[in-house]
């Protein structure tokens, strides 16, 4: 199985301010997923970035991978209230774990 | 696209009693999968189907854990007898190929 952990667990952050997420993993990846979890629903595909690949912008997403390290970041820039959600790293399609995810909390 | 579907949104119940949860995969997608998240334990992949077949099940917590997938539209996870422990929210996810997973919004289960 392929696990991605997150760190920080909590982030707190004023609207308007830029939130970054931490994922580690362990085995070698194809690709990595970012994801999202607003409160009682289903989690989100935000982003995908494959490991040929070492930044990725989706909107005001942007993601950066780096193999050597085994490690990626999401960056939300311009934070907004609507954006309090939990965020998860993945990567695998199929035999995917999560971690505990990053609770992001954005202050209006 | 309708997305996947799961019911019931909530389901409350006295331990002992069996649940049914439901998942309807979206539609040509050949990979399902079942998960439990709750505060302690984080969000736990329990099962997994393609093309209807179980391809692992480590990840079901007992036997009093069960989980179909009859035809390529319908799966269910079953829990008999239920248990307190049990009480989670229990999500099913659906792909195919090399493509991101799509998450149903879940079914709250409370075991009184």
């Amino acid at each position: 199985s392929q696990q991605g952990e997150e760190d920080p667990q909590a982030l707190s952050i004023q609207e308007g301010e830029n939130a970054t997420m931490n994922c580690s993993y362990k085995t070698s990846i194809n690709n990595l997923q970012w994801y999202r979890q607003n409160s009682g629903r289903g989690l989100v595909h935000l982003i995908l970035i494959r490991s040929n690949e070492r930044e990725k912008h989706s909107g005001r997403l942007r993601v950066t991978l780096d193999t050597s390290k085994k490690s990626s970041s999401l960056l939300i820039t311009a934070s907004r209230a609507a954006d309090t959600a939990s965020y998860f790293c993945a990567t695998a399609y199929n035999d995917m774990r999560f971690g505990a995810g990053t609770r992001l909390t954005v202050k209006p | 696209d309708a997305g996947v579907i799961q019911s019931p949104r909530h389901e409350v119940t006295e331990m002992g009693q069996e649940v049914t949860l439901r998942c309807k995969p979206i539609s040509g997608h050949d990979y399902l999968f079942w998960y439990r998240q709750t505060m302690m334990r984080g969000l736990e992949l329990l099962i997994y189907f393609n093309n209807n077949v179980p391809i692992d099940d480590s990840g079901m917590p007992e036997d009093r854990f069960s989980a179909k997938m009859p035809n390529a539209s319908f799966s269910t996870l079953k829990i008999q007898p239920s248990e307190p422990r049990d009480s989670a929210v229990y999500f099913c996810a659906s792909t195919t190929g090399n493509q991101p997973q799509h998450f149903g919004d879940g079914t709250r289960l409370s075991i009184l």
